[in-house]
């Protein structure tokens, strides 16, 4: 079946630093979706990308979806200790029938 | 807008005991996810819900586990009988439109079967 894996599972940084986490689909996604879970809270969404190649940013925060659509990345400038959680990327279509999670990147940002 | 909730927040019970967790999904939301997250195997879909029918129940562990979603509004996971393994945190989701859209997820219970 469909298999979405994420790296790195996790990440420290100093704060100030920048921060990436990677997604990689086994088969092309129709869409691919970013969730960020603080400690002790529930998965948000935060953006969803459809298109080949597509990229788009959220503050500090740039989201790239790959040529091939079996690829994403999430990149954070700049990281504060706001942005300390759990990043989860989820791809849609392909071979599932639903959404398939991937395994997340806990970050933590060290003051 | 209220978004999706459920109760309990927090379950504490002894093994063997039936567990009855619950969810109401955002109004005009027709699909409803169960997802279970462990530290050992992350954020699993245990079922879902397409107005009100299940649609693939092929995550659910085991015949312990069931769902149901008598009503748009609502929906059940029950556990009998319970067992230590079975400790997790218990998300309900829902989504509008398709199956691939975005979802909202609730609080989330966390139980521990002792």
């Amino acid at each position: 079946g469909q298999q979405v894996m994420q790296i790195p599972q996790y990440q420290h940084v100093q704060e100030g630093e920048d921060f990436t986490t990677y997604c990689n689909s086994s088969t092309t996604l129709s869409n691919i979706q970013w969730y960020k879970q603080r400690p002790g809270g529930h998965p948000v969404f935060l953006i969803q990308l459809v298109k080949s190649g597509e990229v788009k940013k959220q503050k500090r925060l740039t989201f790239q979806f790959g040529e091939a659509k079996k690829n994403s990345s999430l990149h954070i400038t700049a990281t504060q200790t706001t942005d300390v959680g759990t990043y989860f990327c989820a791809g849609g279509g392909g071979s599932a029938r639903q959404l398939t999670f991937g395994s997340g990147t806990q970050l933590t940002v060290l003051p | 807008d209220a978004g999706v909730i459920q109760s309990p927040r927090h379950e504490v019970t002894e093994m063997g005991q039936e567990v009855t967790l619950r969810c109401k999904p955002i109004s005009g939301h027709d699909y409803l996810f169960w997802y279970r997250q462990t530290m050992m195997r992350g954020l699993e879909l245990l079922i879902y819900f397409n107005n009100n029918v299940p649609i693939d129940d092929s995550g659910m562990p085991e015949d312990r586990f069931s769902a149901k979603m008598p009503n748009a509004s609502f929906s059940t996971l029950k556990i009998q009988p319970s067992e230590p393994r079975d400790s997790a945190v218990y998300f309900c989701a829902s989504s509008f439109g398709t199956r691939n859209q975005p979802q909202h997820f609730g609080d989330g219970t966390r139980l521990s079967i002792l």
